[in-house]
């Protein structure tokens, strides 16, 4: 069964530095999304992208982040000064183009250290 | 704002039913979700329903949405200790498709 990947799985970085966070969706999956999950509390929505655009991002999406589609394959996830609170496990999900409420499917996630 | 709320803990033996609970806020969702992550592992989609529907079975998988008292449940019969995990609720709105609000996690342990 197709699946979203990522890489790396585990990622330690020293605070201020910029760090790329990389995912495969779906081949034939054309929405594409960052959540995050900072130890001990809820998955949170960080951005929706579609149509090489971001389609929606909240509150927590700030200038130190920002996302891209380099080549038909990639998502990545750039945070540009990282911070001790950026430490969390970062999601890609993807879901098909039916319908933007289609299911999402996750990938296993990178946990993100700063130190 | 929408919130998903979810009991944290939940215990059963190897053969019971298991129950997981889940409230949300939102009455536009349209769109409810259980996840299951394994440990180290990402969020794996077990199943969905519209908000339309008031039940869904999937094999050992029943799903009960109560769109009156927005209650959903997720009842896994025959519960095994591979179904040890944790379990999470997730619920989407049409007007922002994609953008799932998640439960905080029920973690099911199963004992033999």
């Amino acid at each position: 069964e197709p699946e979203v990947t990522q890489t790396p799985s585990h990622q330690v970085t020293q605070m201020g530095q910029e760090v790329i966070l990389r995912c495969v969706p779906i081949s034939n999956h054309l929405y594409f999304y960052w959540y995050r999950q900072i130890l001990g509390q809820k998955v949170e929505f960080l951005v929706s992208f579609y149509n090489n655009e971001i389609s929606e991002k909240s509150e927590i999406f700030d200038d130190q982040f920002s996302v891209e589609r380099p080549d038909g394959s990639n998502f990545t996830l750039k945070i540009r000064s990282t911070k001790l609170e950026d430490s969390a496990m970062y999601f890609c999900a993807s879901s098909d183009n039916s319908d933007a409420n289609s299911p999402l499917h996750f990938g296993n996630g990178t946990r993100l250290t700063v130190t | 704002g929408e919130d998903v709320e979810q009991s944290l803990f939940l215990s059963v033996r190897e053969g019971d039913s298991s129950v997981i609970n889940c409230t949300y806020t939102d009455s536009s969702s349209t769109y409810l979700y259980w996840y299951k992550q394994e440990p180290g592992a990402g969020l794996q989609l077990l199943t969905y329903i519209f908000s339309n529907m008031d039940m869904k079975q999937d094999q050992r998988l029943t799903v009960l949405l109560n769109k009156k008292d927005k209650h959903l449940s997720l009842r896994i019969a025959d519960t095994q200790t591979g179904d040890s995990a944790i379990y999470f609720c997730a619920e989407s709105d049409y007007n922002q498709g994609g953008k799932l609000i998640f439960g905080q996690g029920t973690e099911l342990s199963v004992k033999p």
